[in-house]
């Protein structure tokens, strides 16, 4: 079984509409982040979290929010969809240890929004 | 402004083959530099993590280089393989914070037959 597990893996949806896409990771990390990417681009990092009382701002977090329910499980919310947030969207996770910025990337999903 | 720039945009090489992806980067402070291997579908797996002190690291025909005075890295990949067409993304570590990672738009490299 897969470390990180993304779910859904493909998802369209209409402008307008809230949508959330959801992360587990059975590795045991402390720290998971959410990023998208887009063509042509670099990962840009929306949310991250270093434990379950923590939650951060990243580069582009505007239009986005998250929740982190448990260890576990770190959920990207868009509250009200946009077609510019057509995009893939990974969710990676890492320790807090010496190899706390080797960042291990779940499957991604891919978002259209139309 | 930290940035990290990738050339070329893609690649495209005979198996068996070599090739080298090069990577410039202005970020500071530096902390660290990786090599990620993105197939498609896929999300990026790291393969090599080199800090300021190291200037080469491999991972089976996967070498890369860094030079911190010129800002500059490279990956190398020896006999290429079908396997090895992915995207290669070159990924900076500004220390400090939560030692921010920033991405290069990553090298395109197509293996044919």
């Amino acid at each position: 079984d897969a470390d990180v597990t993304q779910t859904p893996r493909n998802r369209i949806t209409k402008t307008g509409k809230r949508i959330m896409l959801e992360c587990s990771q059975t590795k045991g990390h402390d720290r998971m982040y959410w990023y998208r990417q887009d063509p042509g681009l670099g990962l840009q990092l929306i949310y991250y979290s270093f434990d379950v009382k923590d939650i951060n701002k990243g580069e582009i977090s505007d239009g986005y929010s998250v929740s982190r329910q448990a260890q576990a499980k770190f959920s990207l919310s868009l509250e009200s969809a946009i077609p510019n947030q057509t995009a893939l969207y990974f969710c990676a996770t890492s320790d807090a240890g010496p190899e706390r910025d080797t960042q291990y990337f779940g499957p991604g999903t891919r978002l259209t929004v139309l | 402004k930290n940035q990290v720039e990738q050339s070329p945009q893609s690649l495209i090489i005979l198996e068996g083959k070599n090739c080298t992806l090069q990577c410039n980067y202005t970020v500071s402070p530096f902390s660290n530099l990786r090599w990620y291997k993105q197939d498609t579908g896929r999300g990026p797996v790291s393969l090599t993590i080199m800090t300021f002190s190291e200037n080469t690291k491999s991972n089976g025909r996967y070498t890369a280089t860094l030079d911190a005075d010129t800002k500059q890295s490279s990956l190398h990949i020896t006999a290429s393989q079908l396997s090895d067409s992915a995207s290669y993304i070159c990924v900076v570590g500004a220390s400090g914070g939560y030692n921010k990672l920033i991405f290069g738009a990553g090298t395109r490299l197509a293996v044919h037959p």
